[in-house]
């Protein structure tokens, strides 16, 4: 079974500059999530989506940070503009999403962008 | 608000030794899930091992064995018969019930030496 995927794998950019990340999850996975992880701490989730709908957007910074699903598969994170606090790795995970309480679904992680804002 | 602690930040322990990493949490709710995920150098985060708050019995993986206590809320992980392959970061992580968000803890980066 193949596993979470994302593109790229390292991005380094200027400040105020643009980037986007891609993800596609596992077949057959209705929840989706992007994390954001500083050096030297844990994940941090930034936005859950339960096939195209947000779920939970609370802890993403509206005013850079944008994400999409539009057909409920893969996604794109966007940030505009970066700032030298984006540097980070996103990491996207998914899990199966079925039931009433998804939350007992165990996520899958894929190998993360490493961004560098300079 | 749910939270999740890691009071070691690095450890390390000589092949084939026995290696606890502790984890304490918090939260109010009594339905909730402990995880523990290990993240290699090449940044992939894999499940370790799960353990439902309902159940009293201790989850097994293999060499990967949990100590569960509840009402201490503690979580720690015990890896027997270390590897050079379990040289990893350790992340404990809680999601329950109230929240359903997945809390990490800051990490514990072991080290097994040859």
């Amino acid at each position: 079974e193949a596993g979470v995927a994302q593109s790229p794998r390292y991005k380094i950019i200027e400040k105020r500059q643009s980037v986007a990340f891609w993800c596609n999850p596992i077949s057959g996975h209705a929840t989706l999530y992007w994390y954001q992880q500083i050096l030297g701490q844990g994940p941090k989730l930034l936005i859950q989506f339960q096939n195209n709908g947000v779920v939970d957007d609370s802890q993403l910074p509206k005013d850079r940070f944008s994400a999409e699903r539009l057909k409920g598969v893969d996604s794109t994170l966007k940030i505009q503009p970066a700032k030298l606090e984006d540097s980070a790795v996103y990491l996207c995970a998914s899990s199966l999403g079925a039931g009433t309480s998804g939350f007992t679904d165990t996520q899958y992680f894929g190998p993360g962008t490493r961004l560098t804002v300079l | 608000a749910q939270t999740v602690t890691q009071s070691q930040p690095e450890m390390s322990v000589q092949e084939a030794e026995t290696v606890t990493l502790s984890c304490t949490y918090d939260t109010s709710e009594n339905n909730y899930y402990l995880f523990w995920y290990k993240q290699p150098p090449s940044r992939q985060m894999i499940l370790v091992i799960r353990q439902e708050a309902y159940k009293q019995q201790n989850a097994t993986e293999n060499r990967f064995s949990v100590n569960f206590q509840k009402a201490a809320k503690s979580f720690s992980l015990k890896i027997s018969d270390s590897q050079l392959g379990d040289t990893a970061m350790y992340f404990c992580a809680l999601i329950d019930f109230g929240n359903e968000k997945l809390t990490f803890g800051t990490g514990t980066r072991l080290t097994i030496i040859p």
